[in-house]
């Protein structure tokens, strides 16, 4: 049961083009979205997030668009540096927790590689 | 900048051994989680825990698995009875407040059971 999708196992883009990954999810009592990027040999770490009452988060090169109507989140990074080149997972969970854990719903990943 | 630490980076196995994966979370998180990945696979979450509880636990996280946080520091998954199909990257993870659901990822231990 695949709950979050990420459909382009990886992605290809000159360095100082936009990068743009996908996420795509069935479950609509998710309500908080994150991305992560993991370096191979290390754990993922957090890159940015959105909350379902907004539709677009921006932090620096790194935007986040979420379009809940069609259950669809994706990533933008502008300009790309070589240095973007990771495997970048999305995440989905609930914003409501009664024990203050939240348990993420990752997707499988898009390996981004940024051509120097 | 403070981060989580997993011991062992990698461990090898018999099928049917106890092994115990070591993770000491960030010093004043209070919200821990392990998750796995196998190879080539998503990353997938196994249990949370707070306040010497479990809070949530996930279909993968049967009577084999356990944790505990037995000195206030580190916080360990036991593997009573290892399977091969349980082969996979062991993540650790913390978080420090409730309603922050960023979650610090440690750097993961390689769980070969041959």
């Amino acid at each position: 049961d695949q709950q979050v999708k990420q459909n382009s196992p990886s992605l290809s883009v000159q360095e100082g083009r936009i990068s743009i990954l996908n996420c795509d999810y069935t479950n609509s009592m998710f309500d908080y979205f994150l991305w992560y990027k993991k370096y191979p040999a290390e754990g993922p770490t957090f890159l940015i997030s959105i909350s379902s009452i907004k539709d677009k988060n921006e932090d620096g090169r790194f935007t986040v668009f979420l379009n809940k109507s069609a259950k669809h989140l994706s990533l933008h990074i502008v300009p790309s540096q070589p240095g973007d080149s990771a495997v970048y997972f999305c995440a989905a969970s609930s914003q409501y927790s009664t024990s203050g854990t939240y348990k993420y719903i990752f997707g499988t990943g898009t390996r981004l590689k940024v051509l120097a | 900048e403070p981060e989580v630490t997993q011991t062992p980076s990698h461990q090898v196995t018999q099928m049917g051994q106890e092994v115990i994966l070591r993770c000491v979370p960030i010093s004043n998180h209070l919200y821990f989680y392990w998750y796995r990945q196998i190879l080539g696979q998503k990353v997938e979450f196994l249990v949370s825990f707070y306040n010497n509880e479990i809070s949530e636990k996930s279909e993968i996280f049967d009577d084999q698995f356990s944790v505990e946080r037995p000195d206030g520091s580190n916080f360990t998954l036991k593997i009573r009875s290892t399977k091969l199909e349980d082969s996979a990257m062991y993540f650790c993870a913390s978080n420090r407040d409730r309603g922050v659901h960023e979650q610090f990822f440690g750097p993961g231990t390689r769980l070969t059971v041959l």
